[in-house]
């Protein structure tokens, strides 16, 4: 049962243009949803992240859109720079249960000069 | 300040053997939770210890426990070690966010299974 899903395995971004990262969850009862960043052999780095009742939350070239309708939330990166290549992993937790996130499988960005 | 710091960075162990992975979190963080991350997938809640109580515990079978002690480092233990078991161990701190569940991770532990 997996209850937060990202579809693409890889995308490919050339500098300077935007990269926009995609997140499908199916449980409604979700109240934090978050972005980490994951370069190898470091742990997870938290980027950004949205509480259920915003639709919006942006912090510098970072902007994370939620739609609950859909249930799906996006993250922007503009402008991609080539540090941004690593892998990104969209998150969620309900209220209360902030130690346990619910993993995406993770995006891997390369961003090309 | 330190990060999350855990213990060791690499082990190989052989099948049905014990391991015991160590995690000392942010100085102040009260929580602690443990990951598994096998290769290409996201990582996996294990538990999440608060105040030295268990607060949450994932999909895993006994043969996986924790601990918090009194300075709230952590020890994950897992017996009768399977080839599965492989993968790259998590722990996280969280603060006075840990409600919104931004934790700050470690670098992991990855245990190899022969």
């Amino acid at each position: 049962d997996q209850q937060v899903k990202q579809n693409s395995p890889s995308l490919s971004v050339q500098e300077g243009r935007i990269s926009i990262l995609n997140c499908d969850y199916t449980n409604s009862m979700f109240d934090y949803f978050l972005w980490y960043k994951k370069y190898p052999a470091e742990g997870p780095t938290f980027l950004i992240s949205i509480s259920s009742i915003k639709d919006k939350n942006e912090d510098g070239r970072f902007t994370v859109f939620l739609n609950k309708s859909a249930k799906h939330l996006s993250l922007h990166i503009v402008p991609s720079q080539p540090g941004d290549s690593a892998v990104y992993f969209c998150a969620a937790s309900k209220n209360n249960q902030g130690g346990k996130l619910i993993f995406g499988q993770g995006t891997e960005l390369s961003v090309k000069p | 300040d330190a990060g999350v710091t855990q213990s060791p960075t690499h082990l190989i162990k052989t099948r049905g053997q014990h391991v015991t992975l160590r995690c000392s979190p942010i100085s102040g963080h009260k929580s602690v939770s443990w990951y598994q991350q096998v290769l290409g997938q996201g990582p996996q809640f294990i538990f999440q210890y608060y105040e030295k109580e268990e607060r949450g515990r994932g999909n895993f079978p006994d043969r996986f426990s924790a601990r918090q002690f009194p300075n709230y480092s952590s020890e994950l233990n897992v017996n009768a070690l399977l080839l599965g078991d492989s993968a790259l161990y998590l722990c996280a701190s969280g603060g006075h966010l840990a409600n919104t569940g931004e934790l700050f991770f470690g670098e992991g532990s990855r245990l190899t299974v022969l």
